[in-house]
């Protein structure tokens, strides 16, 4: 069954450190994408990629990094620049216009 | 840029209730769509609507996209309590556009 894999559903993190999420699609979807999720505050968009080895930040890029270079596979980096890194971290791919299909995703907390 | 209102934040209901949600935006939207999120889980397509007019349904849910293509709703008819859960609306306002997201809309039903 194709789908979206995030890993790991659960991950926390000390102060200082940088933590690395896992997302993998085998949809073959050309675009991927990582959102933030906060209680109350929706889906904000951290970054994008429509081509592997090509990414954009999106709204709230500061404090993390991405890369792209396997369509499959699109890692978000938090890094300890990141100072509220506490949050539900959503994982999605699509194919041109159609709906994203979306990862379980994963809840990192700062310990 | 494009903002999509979802409101009230939360609605509260008694089972066997019917609810509706309106999406509501200044701009124009090519596709709409409406996501439901499970706590702790990604979020996952329930209707996809193409076309101004168009009325959709999928089970106890019905969807229309807007004639005027800036708005859209969401109806939930004879309401379970596996209809809990946070209610995203989507649009695309172009091709090759990234979605834009409402900030969702929190389902409880009353048992």
């Amino acid at each position: 069954d194709g789908g979206i894999t995030q890993s790991p559903k659960y991950l926390f993190r000390k102060e200082g450190q940088n933590v690395t999420l896992s997302c993998e699609q085998n949809l073959n979807h050309d675009a991927m994408y990582w959102y933030r999720q906060d209680p109350g505050q929706g889906l904000r968009l951290i970054y994008y990629s429509q081509i592997v080895n090509d990414f954009q930040k999106g709204d709230i890029a500061e404090g993390y990094s991405v890369s792209r270079e396997k369509k499959e596979s699109f890692p978000l980096t938090v890094t300890s620049a990141q100072k509220n890194p506490t949050a539900f971290y959503l994982c999605a791919s699509s194919h041109r216009d159609y709906g994203y299909t979306f990862g379980s995703g994963t809840r990192l907390t700062v310990v | 840029g494009q903002q999509l209102n979802q409101s009230p934040q939360s609605m509260f209901i008694q089972e066997g209730e019917d609810v509706s949600m309106n999406c509501t935006s200044s701009s124009i939207f090519n596709t709409w769509l409406w996501y439901k999120q499970d706590p702790g889980e990604g979020p996952v397509l329930l209707i996809a609507l193409y076309k101004a007019g168009e009325l959709t349904s999928n089970g106890r849910l019905t969807a229309q996209f807007g004639i005027t293509r800036k708005d859209s709703f969401l109806n939930i008819s004879a309401s379970i309590p596996s209809d809990v859960g946070i209610y995203f609306c989507a649009g695309h306002t172009g091709a090759n556009s990234k979605l834009t997201f409402g900030k969702g809309i929190t389902l409880s039903v009353r048992p």
